[in-house]
């Protein structure tokens, strides 16, 4: 099972580019990586997910190396809204194997 | 609106009682999933369920008991064998237990008194 490793935290400004790097050494080959959002009191929202390379979205973009080692989160001009918790995932094709860690909590501030 | 309903969002329980937790989803989604969350603990999961009348243990099953009589519904007992029941539950669903993305409700606060 791919273990993902991300800080704990982040803080950040009002219209400024934000990455959230995750680290999973063992991923599988057939493993994607996925990023949700919550909010506190409500459940995970699904983000973005890719396999390698980049991939973008109206919400972010996901920035995976050949390696497939790590990948990065970015969220462009965040806004107050933004603040929330932010879980990354390695999964292989089956929720049952999921392992959620504690997630990385942005702040982001006036 | 498609989308995933968890009721009640607050739950208060006394000691030693049976209390059961809601979700209904009409996203026509094969697979669901009860999680638990716990202050400064990730997402675990408790019970999922592949297909109407299936379902299997997830990773802290003890103390929980679940039910799909219908593809739609997947409500959740918490029994008194379960010692620490106060938690944040979420429900899910994905099309399949295969597919990443999973869709999840606002979750129910549930508070032992």
């Amino acid at each position: 099972l791919a273990k993902t490793t991300q800080p704990i935290s982040m803080d950040s400004y009002e219209g400024q580019e934000v990455n959230i790097t995750c680290s999973h050494n063992n991923i599988a080959t057939n493993d994607y990586i996925t990023w949700y959002q919550q909010f506190p009191s409500q459940g995970p929202r699904f983000i973005i997910q890719g396999y390698k390379t980049k991939v973008t979205n109206e919400v972010a973009s996901l920035f995976i190396p050949a390696d497939r080692k790590s990948s990065t989160l970015s969220l462009p001009r965040v806004s107050l809204s933004d603040t929330a918790v932010y879980y990354c995932l390695a999964h292989g094709g089956n929720n049952r194997k999921l392992i959620w860690g504690l997630g990385t909590s942005l702040a982001v501030n006036p | 609106d498609g989308g995933i309903t968890q009721s009640p969002k607050y739950l208060f329980r006394k000691e030693g009682q049976n209390v059961t937790l809601s979700c209904e989803q009409n996203l026509n989604h094969d697979a669901m999933y009860w999680y638990r969350q716990d202050p400064g603990q990730g997402l675990r999961l408790i019970y999922y369920s592949q297909i109407v009348n299936d379902f299997q243990k997830g990773d802290i099953a003890e103390g929980y008991s679940v039910s799909r009589e219908k593809k739609e519904s997947f409500p959740l007992t918490v029994t008194s064998a379960q010692k620490n029941p106060t938690a944040f539950y979420l429900c899910a669903s994905s099309m399949k237990l295969t597919n990443t993305e999973a869709f999840f409700g606002q979750g129910t606060r549930l508070t032992v008194v």
